[in-house]
């Protein structure tokens, strides 16, 4: 089983830099992923880590340190469009054929002017 | 490209009724897979479907049903509704392997 942690709720403000934390305890990593859930709709995924490092894409990045079992997503230059809650995943196991995520309950961010 | 379309995309029922939830995935993508979303548990994976075979399975009961057809749509059952039920449910498609999802905007589920 895993179990999946990140902060519920953080508020940063327009212009500024957040970074959002998730751990997690696995028996057969296999790849973190970041996807982004504005209310009311569809998550979107962001970001995709299965080796340690940065993972940079344009305005955000996310990194991973398997022997952790840490990731954060880090926003810079951040936009009101950016409030939306942010949904660490990780899947699990290495055999063939396995599209199956485990998410976090989401951190949901609030941008101030 | 025309991406994850879920029907009905809000619908109210009773306890003790059922339920038919149907997704069509994004063009080429032939795993589909089925999440329940709500406000305390987050998303929680209820299962996975690939050519027509299931190979994932998550935690729920046997009133939580699936299945994907030939031409990869797929449709979920929930049989003896409960209050519980009450949710979002979430259809996600995605190339093998690749673990990105492509979500639909979900079925808003009311259980009265």
């Amino acid at each position: 089983g895993q179990n999946i942690d990140q902060p519920t709720e953080m508020t940063a403000t327009e212009g500024a830099i957040v970074q959002i934390n998730c751990t997690y305890q696995t028996s057969g990593f296999n790849g973190l992923f970041w996807y982004q859930q504005h209310a009311g709709e569809a998550p979107t995924f962001l970001s995709y880590n299965v080796l340690d490092g940065l993972e940079e894409k344009g305005r955000f990045s996310s990194f991973l340190s398997r022997s952790k079992g840490y990731s954060y997503l880090l926003l810079r230059e951040l936009q009101m469009k950016d409030s939306a809650s942010y949904l660490c995943a990780v899947r699990e196991g290495s055999n063939f054929g396995n599209e199956k995520l485990t998410f976090g309950t989401g951190t949901r961010l609030t941008i101030i002017p | 490209k025309a991406g994850v379309t879920q029907t009905p995309r809000y619908l109210i029922k009773t306890r003790g009724q059922q339920v038919t939830l149907s997704c069509s995935p994004i063009s080429g993508h032939r795993s589909v897979s089925w999440y329940q979303q709500t406000p305390g548990q987050g998303l929680q994976f209820l299962f996975e479907y690939f050519s027509e075979t299931q190979r994932n399975k998550g935690n729920f009961p046997g009133r939580f049903s699936g299945r994907q057809f030939s031409n990869s749509r797929s449709e979920m059952n929930v049989s003896t509704l409960e209050l519980g039920d009450s949710a979002l449910y979430l259809c996600a498609s995605g190339r093998d392997y690749s673990g990105e999802l492509f979500f639909g905007e979900g079925s808003r589920l009311t259980v009265l």
